[in-house]
């Protein structure tokens, strides 16, 4: 079984480029989420989405950033006109359901996009 | 301000030891979840503690939870070099999206 996938591993952008970073969950998960990390630090959350809809995106700044999950392929985090400030590394998780009452399943993470931005 | 803060920042030990990590939180929890980052890779899930369990076990990993306290510990049984990696302690609300991280602790094991 394949796990998350993200690609590229490593991204560099000069500033005003866009990033495009590409996220394929396990098969059968059907909740997406992306986090930024930066070194020494923990991940913070970005945004949450579901099969063709945004849940949650109270991690991301408006502007700039959007984040999408189709009915088909890869959920994408795309980054326009990026500034010295978004390197980082961004990292995809997948579950495959948010159970009720908190008994949430684990995360399965993909190996990150590392974001330079020259 | 930040949950799930876990300490010692950095942890070195000798290869054979017990490596023990904490992590204190500031809300109420419904789980706790521990997850182990090696250099460049992505998070890989180990334990997740319920708010109404103590303690569960995972191999060389033992959990412990303490709601009164608001903490947990992370034990690691005869350590090995395979163990040298970043911890991380994530509290859990109602959604897993709503996850709260901390900064992690760096284990080293010294062979």
């Amino acid at each position: 079984n394949a796990g998350v996938m993200q690609n590229p591993r490593h991204l560099v952008r000069r500033r005003g480029q866009e990033a495009r970073l590409r996220c394929s969950p396990v098969k059968g998960h059907s909740h997406v989420y992306w986090y930024r990390q930066l070194p020494e630090e923990g991940l913070k959350f970005m945004v949450y989405l579901q099969k063709e809809n945004i849940i949650d995106e109270s991690g991301m700044p408006k502007e700039r950033f959007s984040a999408e999950f189709p009915k088909e392929g890869p959920s994408i985090l795309r980054i326009q006109q990026v500034v010295r400030g978004d390197s980082a590394a961004y990292f995809c998780a997948s579950s495959p359901s948010n159970t009720d009452r908190g008994l949430g399943s684990p995360l399965h993470f993909g190996n990150g996009t590392r974001l330079t931005v020259t | 301000s930040q949950q799930g803060e876990e300490d010692p920042q950095a942890l070195s030990i000798q290869e054979g030891e017990n490596a023990t990590m904490n992590c204190s939180y500031k809300t109420s929890i419904n789980n706790l979840q521990w997850y182990r980052q090696n250099s460049g890779r992505g998070l890989v899930h180990l334990i997740l503690i319920r708010s109404n369990e103590r303690e569960k076990h995972s191999g060389r990993l033992r959990v412990t939870l303490d709601t009164s306290k608001k903490s947990s510990s992370l034990l690691i049984t005869a350590s090995r070099a395979a163990d040298t990696a970043s911890y991380f302690c994530a509290t859990g609300g109602d959604s897993n999206y709503q996850l709260i991280w901390g900064a992690g602790t760096k284990l080293i094991i010294k062979p």
